[in-house]
């Protein structure tokens, strides 16, 4: 059975510090994905991440995968107070979009 | 992106009664489409796989005459939450992905809030 396991679940931190949320998997997979979830809402896709050693950037957000450790690494830099979401990474071991998702990090930014 | 779109956004209902949520792919075909929940400050957990002219594929745990799933075209997928109970009350989301080799990515819609008084 797949595991995704997210760590912290829980990260406040003060605008301008660097952090990053670490995603751990259970099963062989090279495709992972990172979402935003605000209050209320829906999924937003961050990245998607298809191959061993890929890195994505996206403004202050980049996200790396390692499919021999199985993890993947979604770094924050310099955050802004609009960053405060819930980030999930999830995984689809089996290529059919049948996607497993870690509990989340709740991401508190501090102006 | 492709855009997954469900429908409705919220409902209440009253207990032992059913209610019917719809989800559309609007520019693509998807022969699967996947149902989750979201219990308040949780993660979503994988319901059941809708299958394209044929039964859905259900997750442990996941009542299926509970939770029916029809998924009688490529664009559209509905899950009725048949005789509902204020357990039930949850945040249900719908994902498809348009399946090509270099388009992996699974589209998500906008959620659907049930609130079962």
């Amino acid at each position: 059975e797949l595991k995704v396991e997210q760590n912290p679940l829980f990260l406040s931190m003060q605008e301008g510090k660097n952090y990053t949320i670490y995603c751990n998997y259970s099963t062989t997979s090279d495709r992972l994905y990172w979402y935003r979830q605000d209050p209320g809402k829906s999924l937003e896709s961050l990245f998607v991440l298809l191959s061993n050693g890929a890195v994505k950037q996206e403004g202050r957000l980049m996200a790396s995968l390692d499919t021999k450790a199985r993890l993947s690494t979604l770094h924050i830099t310099a955050a802004v107070h609009d960053l405060s979401a819930t980030y999930f990474c999830a995984v689809d071991i089996n290529r059919d979009d049948k996607i497993i998702f870690g509990k989340g990090t709740r991401l508190h930014i501090l102006p | 992106g492709a855009v997954v779109s469900q429908h409705p956004s919220w409902v209440i209902c009253k207990s032992g009664t059913s209610v019917k949520i719809e989800c559309r792919s609007l520019d693509f075909q998807a022969t699967t489409m996947f149902w989750y929940r979201q219990f308040p400050k949780q993660s979503l957990m994988l319901m059941a796989t809708s299958n394209e002219g044929s039964k859905a594929t259900y997750e442990q745990g996941v009542e299926k005459d509970k939770f029916l799933i029809n998924h009688a075209s490529l664009t559209l997928s509905t899950l009725t939450v048949t005789s509902a109970h204020p357990e039930d009350s949850s945040f249900y989301i719908c994902s498809a992905s348009p399946g090509t080799l270099t388009n992996a990515e699974a589209f998500f819609g906008q959620g659907t809030r049930l609130t079962v008084v």
